[in-house]
């Protein structure tokens, strides 16, 4: 997963800029990934998932590359709003359909 | 909204209880995944239940325990509470069909130990 550390990452961007989060995954085997939105006392939300057969995927206003030579995965946010301000996780997928989360991006947008 | 509910939404206990938090999944799936949330963390995995059967499980001692009932439903049971687990948990519901496939998280249950 991402790495593990004492202390969230943050991200500060401005309203309408565009926001890049990364990942880094351990698995080489996982075959696929998801990203989650988890706001302040609410579960996790997913935004968009990416399977290992491919190497980008786009929504409304969200991409997610996949690099798997490096094991790395990203998710850009075009436009941020304000709305976007939460705690971004990247979950891999497992052996049995078991996910491992890492520990999150904190994502501050400013108006 | 996801669909998956929880209850309750917070609960306060001493060490050495037990305690029993309920999900209900989304319409139409048939897995249901626990997960812990420290603080601060990533949620943890804790198990899986597929067909009323633990499908994997994650580095959580054996007084982690579940059900799953035959409406998906499920049940998550943990013995002689610790302060380490005051967390958030949290379901997560999906379709199992074959492959691996997305789950949907409810709003989780806040658990205090004191």
């Amino acid at each position: 997963g991402e790495n593990v550390g004492l202390h969230l990452p943050t991200l500060s961007v401005q309203e309408g800029d565009n926001s890049i989060i990364n990942c880094a995954y351990s698995n080489s085997a996982s075959d696929y990934f998801i990203w989650y939105k988890q706001e302040s006392g609410k579960g996790p939300q997913f935004i968009i998932d990416i399977r290992s057969n491919m190497d980008k995927r786009q929504g409304q206003r969200v991409t997610v590359l996949l690099n798997k030579t490096v094991k790395h995965l990203s998710l850009q946010i075009a436009a941020t709003q304000p709305g976007d301000s939460a705690v971004y996780f990247c979950a891999e997928e497992n052996t049995g359909n078991q996910f491992y989360f890492g520990t999150g991006t904190s994502l501050t947008v400013i108006p | 909204e996801t669909g998956v509910t929880q209850s309750p939404t917070h609960l306060i206990k001493t060490r050495g209880q037990q305690v029993t938090l309920r999900c209900s999944s989304q319409s139409g799936h048939n897995t249901v995944s626990w997960y812990q949330q420290a603080l601060g963390q990533g949620p943890q995995f804790i198990f899986q239940y597929y067909r009323e059967e633990e499908n994997g499980r994650g580095n959580f001692p054996p007084r982690f325990s579940g059900l799953q009932f035959p409406n998906y439903s499920s049940e998550l049971n943990v013995n002689a509470l610790e302060l380490d687990d005051s967390a958030l948990y949290l379901c997560a519901s999906s379709f199992s069909g074959g492959r691996i496939d997305t789950q949907y998280f409810g709003p989780g249950t806040r658990l205090t130990v004191l």
